[in-house]
């Protein structure tokens, strides 16, 4: 079964700091995305990455920043956060980006107070 | 903006009851893809479909590519307490990259036994 591992579940964090959001997938993928889940609003996908070191935003990549070292680990930066990121993270991985299947982790629920 | 509107919001039914939902838009999509998401947990694939008319299942699930590729169904036959969630249709638009999908806002499904 493929596993993809998102750090924390539940993150609680004020205005103005700095926010790291770590995944990590199991099965070699190559592919990794980050999206935002918002009620009403579905899944929006905030930045994807094809390959290590590489990146390629998505629909609403604005205050947020993403980091891939390692195959495996897809990290999502928000530099400096606000109440208007609060919201419920997903962190997916994929093996052949043409069949389109992602794989998701549970969630990261993020308040910005 | 949006561009898969998905109905119906919600859905409230008896154990037993057959369910459709679907999702349109007014732009061709080259994939459909049904996921469904459990209380706390990340969305798992259910049905991927990749050709115009295409019809698949999974169990008691069933799922359609609309031959004009502007549109999609799920139906779930005999539902079961366990179907309770939120299904999402999400699609990779024509003309965008492989991995680049867009999802619709959800149809919340509660069972009542």
């Amino acid at each position: 079964d493929v596993k993809v591992t998102q750090s924390s579940r539940y993150l609680v964090k004020r205005t103005g700091e700095k926010v790291f959001l770590e995944c990590v997938q199991d099965m070699d993928h190559e592919n990794m995305f980050w999206y935002r889940q918002d009620p009403g609003l579905g899944l929006r996908l905030i930045y994807f990455s094809y390959d290590v070191k590489m990146k390629e935003k998505g629909d609403i990549p604005e205050g947020y920043s993403v980091s891939r070292e390692k195959k495996e680990r897809f990290s999502l930066i928000l530099e400096s956060a606000s109440t208007n990121q609060t919201s419920m993270y997903l962190c997916a991985s994929s093996l052949e980006l043409a069949k389109n299947i992602q794989y998701f982790g549970a969630g990261t629920r993020l308040s910005v107070l | 903006g949006q561009q898969l509107n998905q109905s119906p919001q919600s859905m409230f039914i008896q154990e037993g009851e057959d369910v459709s939902m679907n999702c349109t838009s007014s732009s061709i999509f080259n994939t459909w893809l049904w996921y469904k998401q459990d209380p706390g947990e990340g969305p798992v694939l259910l049905i991927a479909l990749y050709k115009a008319g295409e019809l698949t299942s999974n169990g008691r699930l069933t799922a359609q590519f609309g031959i004009t590729r502007k549109d999609s169904f799920l139906n779930i036959s005999a539902s079961i307490p366990s179907d309770v969630g939120i299904y999402f249709c999400a699609g990779q638009l024509r003309g965008t990259s492989y991995g680049k999908l867009t999802f619709g806002q959800g149809t919340i499904l509660t069972v009542h036994p």
